[in-house]
C-alpha cells in the first residue's frame, strides 16, 4: 500500500512569488491535514481538508490556501512569499478522525 | 492557544538502558493523543493513539501510558537500541481530528553504543 506522496520535495523561490506544495493520500483516506515546521517550532497546524471541503483552518494568515480535489489529492499554495515561509511543509492522510500517516513533507526555501 | 510540553527536549542514553519522557496537555482539551517517532530524513511514524484515561499501550520495546485527569503522557523505551535514535513527538487531538493536531517540539532521543 503506497504511503503519502508530497512533491516536490525541494523547493526554492524568490520573495513574493507563490508556490503550490502537492499531496496524494494513502488510497480510501479522505482526510489530508497540512503541517508546517520551522527551526525550533513545532509542528504548526495549517488546516484540514475532508471530501474536499475545509474542514478547520488553523492561525496562519490568508496567503496560506489550500484545497481538494475528488480524488481526495490536496494542493496547498503559498502566496507573495516571505523569507519566514521557508520551513518544511508535511500533509499527513487519515480516515476520518483516526491515526494520521505523514509523507515526508516539501521543504520550501525562500530567498 | 493549546499547549503541550514536552519533556526533556534531548536525552542521550547509553545502549541497553531503559528510558522515559513526558508529554503534557491541557486536560480540558481532550479528545485523543498521538506518540509519533520522526527519524531524520524520514516521515514520522505513529507510535499510538490513545483515548481513555488509565491507557497502557504497548509495541514491542516501546510502550506508553495515559492520565487524561491530569494531563500528561509518558512514553517509555526498554532496553535501548542505536534504531531507536529519533525525536519522539506527542501531538493532543482536542476535536476528533477537526481542530487538527497540536504537537509538542519533541523529545530528541539519541542512543550511543
Amino acid at each position: 500500500k503506497a504511503g503519502v506522496t508530497q512533491t516536490p520535495r525541494y523547493l526554492i523561490k524568490t520573495r513574493g512569488q507563490q508556490v503550490t506544495l502537492s499531496c496524494s493520500p494513502i488510497s480510501g483516506h479522505r482526510s489530508v491535514s497540512w503541517y508546517q515546521q520551522t527551526p525550533g517550532q513545532g509542528l504548526q497546524f495549517l488546516f484540514e481538508y475532508f471530501s474536499e471541503t475545509q474542514r478547520n483552518k488553523g492561525n496562519f494568515p490568508g496567503r496560506f490556501s489550500g484545497r481538494q480535489f475528488s480524488n481526495s489529492r490536496s494542493e496547498m499554495n503559498v502566496s507573495t512569499l516571505e523569507l519566514g515561509d521557508s520551513a518544511l511543509y508535511l500533509c499527513a492522510s487519515s480516515l476520518d478522525n483516526t491515526e494520521a500517516f505523514f509523507g515526508q513533507g516539501t521543504r520550501l526555501t525562500v530567498v | 492557544i493549546l499547549n503541550v510540553e514536552q519533556s526533556p527536549q534531548s536525552l542521550h542514553v547509553q545502549e541497553g538502558d531503559s528510558t522515559n519522557f513526558t508529554c503534557s496537555f491541557p486536560s480540558s482539551n481532550f479528545y485523543a493523543l498521538h506518540w509519533y517517532r520522526w527519524e531524520t530524513a524520514k516521515s514520522p511514524e505513529a507510535l499510538f493513539v490513545m483515548t481513555l484515561n488509565g491507557d497502557e499501550k504497548k509495541k514491542g520495546r516501546i510502550s506508553a501510558t495515559l492520565n487524561t485527569k491530569e494531563g500528561y503522557s509518558y512514553l517509555y523505551i526498554k532496553g535501548s537500541q542505536p534504531e531507536d535514535s529519533a525525536t519522539y513527538l506527542c501531538a493532543l487531538d482536542s476535536g476528533g481530528g477537526a481542530d487538527g493536531l497540536t504537537f509538542g517540539k519533541g523529545t530528541h532521543l539519541i542512543i550511543q553504543p
